[in-house]
């Protein structure tokens, strides 16, 4: 089975200071993209970020960077400097290339305390 | 560039009664997925459609449930009977053409909340 696991039901973090939401996944394929998506109060999934799973350059996206290790199908995402309109539930998420239907997590709600 | 609009973002009905959820993609993409949310999980992936065409409904519930994305309008998911365990947030996304910039990447709209009483 192909399955995404996060296993941090809620994370907390203090404004402007750094926290790393973990996500593993479970594939046998080499071939995927790998994603973070925030997901606020108002439900509309937002992209924060994205990985080709090719490329072993981890992403950056201003305050957001993921660190890749592909051996380990691990995926975890982090946010720097943290900010009140961070708190929000994050998924990650992937898609073996060629396939339609994107796995989820169940999700990480942070917490961003003033 | 409009994103990928979905209507009514609230939708009530009582249980039998049939529940129409509209999509419209993102210009330019012609590929659409459905994915269902109930609370506090992950999305689940539905359907995926092109133009007049289901690609891939394996997770699609086998009854009462049907998509569509006709040549002309929006995709439309439609939920016959509704029951109590239809209550979901249902969420539509679309991507560009194989073979684009990104094309494997897949915009979310706002989301359908249905609540079945």
């Amino acid at each position: 089975a192909q399955t995404v696991t996060q296993s941090q039901p809620e994370m907390s973090v203090q404004e402007a200071e750094t926290v790393t939401l973990s996500c593993t996944y479970d594939t046998s394929e080499s071939d995927y993209y790998l994603f973070w998506y925030k997901q606020p109060p108002s439900r509309q999934m937002i992209l924060v970020i994205r990985q080709e799973a090719y490329k072993q350059q981890n992403a950056t996206e201003n305050r957001f960077s993921v660190n890749f290790q592909k051996a380990a199908k691990s995926f975890s995402l982090k946010i720097s400097d943290s900010q009140l309109g961070d708190a929000a539930m994050y998924f990650c998420a992937y898609i073996l290339r060629g396939n339609n239907d994107m796995r989820f997590g169940a999700g990480t709600r942070l917490t961003v305390k003033p | 560039n409009a994103g990928v609009m979905q209507n009514p973002r609230h939708l009530v009905r009582r249980r039998g009664q049939e529940a129409r959820l509209r999509c419209s993609p993102m210009k330019g993409h012609s590929h659409v997925y459905w994915y269902r949310q109930l609370p506090e999980e992950g999305l689940k992936f539905m359907v995926y459609l092109q133009k007049e065409n289901i690609i891939d409904e394996s997770g699609m519930p086998k009854e009462r449930f049907s998509a569509e994305f006709p040549k002309e309008g929006p995709s439309i998911l439609r939920i016959q009977q509704v029951v109590r365990g239809d209550s979901a947030a249902y969420f539509c996304a679309s991507s560009p053409l194989a073979g684009a910039e990104f094309s494997y990447e897949q915009y979310f709209g706002p989301g359908t909340r249905l609540t079945v009483t």
